[in-house]
């Protein structure tokens, strides 16, 4: 049963700082990977997806990374703003098609402070 | 893309009452996704709707308390049925779009539904 987990639960950084957040999964064998962003009340904004067969992806200041082998993923945000200011999902597809279930972590709630 | 609405955005409602929660998709899409998101916790997918046929359900959802209709495709609801302060939660609604292999998964702005 695949599981997702997301370390730290929280993160409160200074505006400016780069950052890491990550996002581990158990079983390996994942279609594919996606972050999203998720504001106070809010539903989800999908941010990066990466596919299994791919090692990152990039948006603007967002980069994220796969390690299939070590059940890894990070979200790298550069040049950090007060409007990065949100919970970030990870969620994972299992299996070898696009129709598997995503599983999703808990999520980091991240602060950045002016 | 894909721009999803849902209505209504926030409701209070009383235990043992039903809620319908409506999902509409700016364009047509073979499956809808309902997902559940209980308070500090993450998202977990509830059913699969897929116009013309019986939704899906998850593992520890059922029919009678989530009866889910998908009359067309581009629509869907989902009701809460006999609710309890246990169902306090955000219901998502979701679709995916995108070229094969790398459909991406949207999400409505969510019901965030509070039961007394």
């Amino acid at each position: 049963k695949q599981e997702v987990t997301q370390i730290p639960a929280a993160l409160s950084v200074p505006e400016g700082e780069n950052l890491v957040l990550n996002c581990s999964f158990t079983d390996s064998a994942i279609y594919n990977l996606q972050w999203f962003r998720q504001d106070p009340g809010k539903g989800l904004t999908s941010l990066l997806l990466i596919q299994s067969s791919q090692r990152e992806q990039t948006s603007g200041r967002l980069n994220a990374s796969l390690d299939k082998s070590s059940g890894r993923s990070t979200l790298y945000i550069a040049a950090s703003q007060p409007g990065d200011s949100a919970t970030y999902l990870c969620a994972v597809r299992s299996g070898s098609s696009n129709t598997g279930k995503l599983i999703f972590g808990q999520g980091t709630t991240l602060q950045v402070k002016p | 893309s894909a721009v999803i609405s849902q209505k209504p955005s926030r409701d209070i409602c009383q235990r043992g009452t039903s809620l319908t929660i409506q999902c509409q998709v700016d364009s047509q899409v073979t499956m809808m996704f309902w997902y559940r998101q209980q308070p500090g916790q993450s998202l977990t997918l509830i059913a699969t709707a897929n116009q013309g046929s019986e939704a899906t359900y998850e593992s520890g959802f059922v029919i009678d308390k989530f009866p889910i209709s998908r009359p067309n495709l581009t629509f869907s609801t989902l009701t809460v049925s006999n609710m309890s302060p246990e169902d306090s939660s955000i219901y998502l609604c979701s679709v995916e779009r995108g070229i094969s292999g790398l459909d991406t998964q949207y999400f409505g702005p969510g019901t965030r539904l509070t039961v007394l």
